[in-house]
């Protein structure tokens, strides 16, 4: 089992539609959530950065961590053409190394 | 926010050549910074932990005289691939992560080995 698992799309919705990406993970230590985008030929861009469990918005961004059900969300409102991209999970345990765990990576379509 | 840049953004190579990719954290300081390989529509695959003033962390794999890692200073780590060959192809990305736990990229170095 992989410790961080996330689908890897294509996800494709309708311009303002509600996204929702997920991500699970199998070590309870993990206490740092993040998020990125990553646009093709890019490094990714951090959206997002969670401390332990809860919610967090920002913008049209909403990152939610369920540390009982190790499970993390990333919701994305009124969505855009231009969020067309691969979003990212990353995740770490208090360790003091930053070594972060990634998932695979959601492509996402937004059809205009 | 935080910037981590990274030099060059796309490099040709002759097989056979060696290639330094620089990665600099831009307004802060780092004393760990990390090297990840992209391959097309993959993620990013950890290569290994560049520390300040010690000798790089590498993954189980990952060539250690194949790809050098140098921490020079609290700003700066460079990867070196020596000998580059084709199967080196690849988009290497550098991160940084700053005291509170974020980690910032930076925008990816595309080697094509001819």
């Amino acid at each position: 089992q992989k410790e961080v698992e996330q689908d890897p799309g294509p996800l494709s919705v309708p311009e303002g539609a509600i996204v929702s990406l997920n991500c699970t993970y199998s070590n309870s230590a993990f206490q740092y959530f993040m998020w990125y985008r990553q646009y093709s030929r890019k490094g990714p861009e951090l959206l997002m950065y969670t401390y332990s469990s809860g919610n967090k918005e920002d913008g049209r961004f909403t990152a939610q961590v369920d540390k009982s059900s190790k499970y993390i969300s990333l919701f994305i409102r009124d969505s855009q053409p231009s969020d067309s991209a691969t979003y990212l999970c990353a995740m770490s345990a208090l360790s003091g190394t930053y070594k972060y765990i990634f998932g695979t990576g959601t492509r996402l379509k937004v059809l205009a | 926010g935080a910037v981590v840049s990274q030099h060059p953004s796309r490099v040709i190579c002759k097989s056979g050549t060696s290639v330094k990719i620089e990665c600099r954290s831009l307004d802060f300081q780092a004393t760990t910074m990390f090297w990840y390989r992209q391959f097309p529509k993959k993620s990013l695959m950890l290569m290994a932990t560049s520390n300040e003033g010690s000798k790089a962390t590498y993954e189980q794999g990952v060539e250690k005289d194949k790809f050098l890692i140098n921490h020079a200073s609290l700003t700066l780590s460079t990867l070196t691939v020596t000998s580059a060959h084709p199967e080196d192809s690849s988009f290497y990305i550098c991160s940084a992560p700053r005291g509170g736990g974020e980690q910032f990229f930076g925008p990816g170095t595309r080697l094509t080995v001819l």
